[in-house]
């Protein structure tokens, strides 16, 4: 089974600080993504990846970054953290290859900054 | 762009009965694929089914079916035989068919409670 893994499923900050969210998949995905989830909005793609040190920007990629410096890993950093930041973040990754395209979602990490 | 629009925010359904969540989309592509995606209250989101645009037929995975009207833009989702196991928030989502590297668009989701 694909196996999507977030490094915290909840996680405190305080405003101003930098927080970096890990993301690790164990099949040799192509394609990792970074959403939000917010209650009324659905999932808003940040940041997407179809390749090592390659990045794409999503729908809302203000007051983020991101860092893929392996293919299994997809970093999301808030390089400073604000109450407006506070959401659930999922991480997920697909094949990028074929037709199916079936993404796989880690089990979020909820985040609130203070 | 596209657009995906879930007009149902929540729904509610006795358990055994069969409920419909709707799904409509906006866009000018002619090639491109639908999904209906479940995340259950453990927050871990798993695919139910897919549709692709090419296909007239309706997708059905067990108890879960689709309905796919292409010219109306609408992908409702049924599930027969509701079972407690169903109560999730369910997202409707769209990909433009492509060689691999392209997004999902998703709605706002429908929380569907089943009632035993």
């Amino acid at each position: 089974d694909v196996k999507v893994t977030q490094s915290s499923r909840y996680l405190v900050k305080r405003t101003g600080e930098k927080v970096f969210l890990e993301c690790v998949q164990d099949m040799d995905h192509e394609n990792m993504f970074w959403y939000r989830q917010d209650p009324g909005l659905g999932l808003r793609l940040i940041y997407f990846s179809y390749d090592v040190k390659m990045k794409e920007k999503g729908d809302i990629p203000e007051g983020y970054s991101v860092s893929r410096e392996k293919k299994e890993r997809f970093s999301l950093i808030l390089e400073s953290a604000s109450t407006n930041q506070t959401s659930m973040y999922l991480c997920a990754s697909d094949t990028g290859v074929g037709s199916y395209n079936e993404q796989f979602f880690g089990p979020g990490t909820r985040l609130t900054v203070l | 762009a596209q657009t995906v629009t879930q007009s149902q925010p929540e729904m509610s359904v006795q358990e055994a009965e069969t409920v419909t969540l709707s799904c409509t989309y906006d866009t000018s592509e002619n090639n491109y694929y639908l999904f209906w995606y479940k995340q259950p209250p453990s927050r871990q989101m798993i695919l139910v089914i897919r549709q692709e645009a090419y296909k007239q037929q309706n997708a059905t995975e067990n108890r879960f079916s689709v309905n796919f009207q292409k010219a109306a833009k609408s992908f409702s989702l049924k599930i027969s035989d509701s079972q407690l196991g169903d109560t999730a928030m369910y997202f409707c989502a769209f990909m433009k068919r492509n060689f691999g590297n392209e997004k999902l668009t998703f709605g706002t989701g429908t929380r569907l409670t089943i009632i035993p």
